[in-house]
């Protein structure tokens, strides 16, 4: 029930194309993020997402939290090469006050000039 | 801006070795955490720690791991005897409030030989 399903695994693009990328669990969850990390640091949060149906939008970021809770996705427009690095989904466990985060595999974006 | 940060970036031991990674927090969060990243792997949850004591530990944090908050700035991972299997990032991250969004630091990658 704490997995994360997050796909694709890896996605070779052009600069300028636009970018998606899903998560999705078997659970419904209260809140979804959305982090991303560059080689050598550490994850930054890009967007959370606390309700369901929730669009929100960081720059050329839009993420979306799913209507049936057990799914989000983030897409990136007009893609640059700074946009690459690992992008995680993450989630907090329900079942805690504290913030313990389950983390999806990630997603490796590579941009090419 | 506010930020987290963690000594050493880089640490290399001897199997059986005791390491002490440090973290400094952003000073006025309350909750503390530490997680690991293995090579290529996703960001794994270690342990939480609020009001000066663990709140949640995984199943990876066993006897050999302790955290503790030696003063009021710093927040220390400590191995006892380290592992092959322990190499890896660990990120140190803290937030205001338990639910609220963690802020990650730039990891100290060990290196157990």
């Amino acid at each position: 029930g704490q997995q994360l399903n997050q796909s694709p695994q890896s996605m070779f693009i052009q600069e300028g194309e636009d970018v998606s990328m899903n998560c999705t669990s078997s659970s419904i969850f209260n809140t979804w993020l959305w982090y991303k990390q560059e080689p050598g640091e550490g994850p930054v949060l890009l967007i959370a997402l606390y309700k369901a149906g929730e669009l929100t939008s960081n720059g050329r970021l839009t993420a979306q939290f799913g209507i049936t809770r057990k799914d989000s996705f983030l897409n990136i427009s007009a893609s640059i090469p700074s946009d690459v690095g690992i992008y995680f989904c993450a989630r907090l466990n329900r079942g805690s006050t504290l913030g313990r985060l389950y983390f999806g595999r990630g997603t490796q974006l590579t941009v090419w000039p | 801006e506010p930020e987290v940060t963690q000594t050493p970036s880089h640490q290399v031991t001897q199997m059986g070795q005791e390491v002490i990674l440090r973290c400094v927090p952003i000073s006025n969060h309350l909750y503390f955490y530490w997680y690991r990243q293995i090579l290529g792997q996703k960001v794994e949850f270690l342990v939480s720690f609020y009001n000066n004591e663990i709140s949640e530990k995984s199943e990876i944090f066993d006897d050999q791991f302790s955290v503790e908050r030696p003063d009021g700035s710093n927040f220390t991972l400590k191995i006892r005897s380290t592992k092959l299997e322990d190499s890896a990032m660990y990120f140190c991250a803290s937030s205001a409030g338990g639910q609220e969004t963690q802020y990650f630091g730039p990891g100290t990658r060990l290196l157990v030989l």
